[in-house]
């Protein structure tokens, strides 16, 4: 298996243009979670997905997020519009729904808001 | 409400020297342990978990991590710290809440390592 797959690796925009970050889970997978690591704030959870269907995201830190996952193989994650303080490196994780289950990580997105 | 604690943002140790990373965590039921690496500009990898069995867990890399009940505690160590090891190490206990499974995180502890 390929792991967890996200693209762009690395994102550079100007503020105020639309991003969107994509995930490609681990086939058999049905939970999906969407981490946003800072410096200031750590690793902290966004979203997250339970067979497609978004379950919590209190974590989304404003409307201008916004996280859907249209089948069991692909989710985004977009940011509308961006602003300098949403530079992160985004991490998309996947695992399965029982006890015990790790997440898998993928490599990262590291965007950089101008 | 389950949550875990990592005591120590940076832990500072001499290359060849022991590495302990403390990890207490509060969980009402049974719990599921994990510790994982990151390292510099890569994403997160599972170091080693524990289920239910054996209390003493081995990981990759000569690490390990004793699941103690009592104490509440799955501090991770290894006997002998190479200048590989540097990198941020987190700790995070399995939840079940309202009927969905996710990890929640400790606030990690980046791992130097003294030449």
């Amino acid at each position: 298996d390929a792991g967890v797959i996200q693209s762009p690796r690395h994102e550079v925009t100007e503020m105020g243009q639309e991003v969107t970050l994509r995930c490609k889970p681990i086939s058999g997978h049905d939970y999906l979670f969407w981490y946003r690591q800072t410096m200031m704030r750590g690793l902290e959870l966004l979203i997250y997905f339970n067979n497609n269907v978004p379950i919590d995201d209190s974590g989304m830190p404003e409307d201008r997020f916004s996280a859907k996952m249209p089948n069991a193989s692909f989710s985004t994650l977009k940011i509308q519009p961006s602003e300098p303080r949403d530079s992160a490196v985004y991490f998309c994780a996947s695992s399965r729904g029982r006890p015990g289950a790790e997440q898998f990580f993928g490599p990262g997105t590291r965007l950089t808001v101008l | 409400a389950q949550s875990v604690t990592q005591l120590g943002s940076h832990v500072s140790v001499s290359e060849g020297a022991l590495v302990l990373l403390r990890c207490n965590y509060s969980s009402s039921v049974p719990p599921y342990l994990f510790w994982y690496v990151q390292y510099p500009n890569q994403g997160l990898q599972l170091l080693l978990k524990y289920t239910t069995g054996a209390t003493l867990v081995k990981g990759i890399n000569g690490f390990e991590a004793e699941f103690k009940k009592s104490e509440t505690s799955f501090h991770l160590t290894k006997p002998s710290a190479h200048m590989s090891d540097a990198a941020e190490y987190f700790c995070a206990v399995s939840g079940f809440m309202d009927s969905n499974y996710q990890l929640i995180w400790g606030a990690g502890t980046k791992l130097i390592i003294k030449p």
